[in-house]
């Protein structure tokens, strides 16, 4: 079964810092997501990395993926308040095609 | 990008009745949908991948007799949640996949609240 861990689940961080969201996944993957949904609201798309070693960058915010760890981050750099949200990561199955969710990440950047 | 669209945004409904949430593509045509339901601050949960005429298949643990899901076009795919009960009061997400990378574009959501 396809496991999915974010680590932490619940973040708490002054505006202007650094902080890194782990995500861990159990088996093969051929593509990891990364989203970001608001109180109340959907999914919002932040990045796909699709090969290991693969880095995207967004404002503040920047993604990678290490596939042999079975690994991705998603790094902040200098919060600011707007960031607060909750972060999925989501790995997608060989084949089926299927998404399967982290256990997401609160994170509240405090003003 | 591609627009996923739901209905209703948000249905309260008393216990013992149905409802039906819609899931529509609105500028490209899914032979696949996907259904999830999220319980308030938890993650996204797979109840079902739906095929565009041909039953649809279930994760494990979700009965397929409370939640009927008919895709009957390739735009449209519709979860009807039957006997409701307030434990199926939740967040419900769909999906539709599209192009050759089968990428997922979700929809806005429907937040059902059974009474």
């Amino acid at each position: 079964e396809l496991k999915v861990e974010q680590n932490p689940l619940f973040l708490s961080m002054q505006e202007g810092k650094n902080y890194t969201i782990y995500c861990n996944y159990s088996t093969t993957s051929d593509r990891l997501y990364w989203y970001r949904q608001d109180p109340g609201k959907s999914l919002e798309s932040l990045f796909v990395l699709l090969s290991n070693g693969a880095v995207k960058q967004e404002g503040r915010l920047m993604a990678s993926l290490d596939t042999k760890a079975r690994l991705s981050t998603l790094h902040i750099t200098a919060a600011v308040h707007d960031l607060s949200a909750t972060y999925f990561c989501a790995v997608r199955t060989s084949g089926t095609y299927k998404y399967i969710f982290g256990t997401g990440t609160r994170l509240k950047v405090l003003a | 990008g591609a627009v996923v669209s739901q209905h209703p945004s948000r249905v309260i409904c008393k216990s013992g009745t149905s409802v039906k949430i819609e899931c529509r593509s609105l500028d490209f045509q899914a032979t696949t949908m996907f259904w999830y339901r999220q319980f308030p601050k938890k993650s996204l949960m797979l109840m079902a991948t739906s095929n565009e005429g041909s039953k649809a298949t279930y994760e494990q643990g979700v009965e397929k007799d409370k939640f009927l899901i008919n895709h009957a076009s390739l735009t449209l795919s519709t979860l009807t949640v039957t006997s409701a009960h307030p434990e199926d009061s939740s967040f419900y997400i769909c999906s539709s996949q599209r192009g050759p990378e089968n990428e997922q574009y979700f929809g806005p959501g429907t937040r059902l609240t059974v009474t």
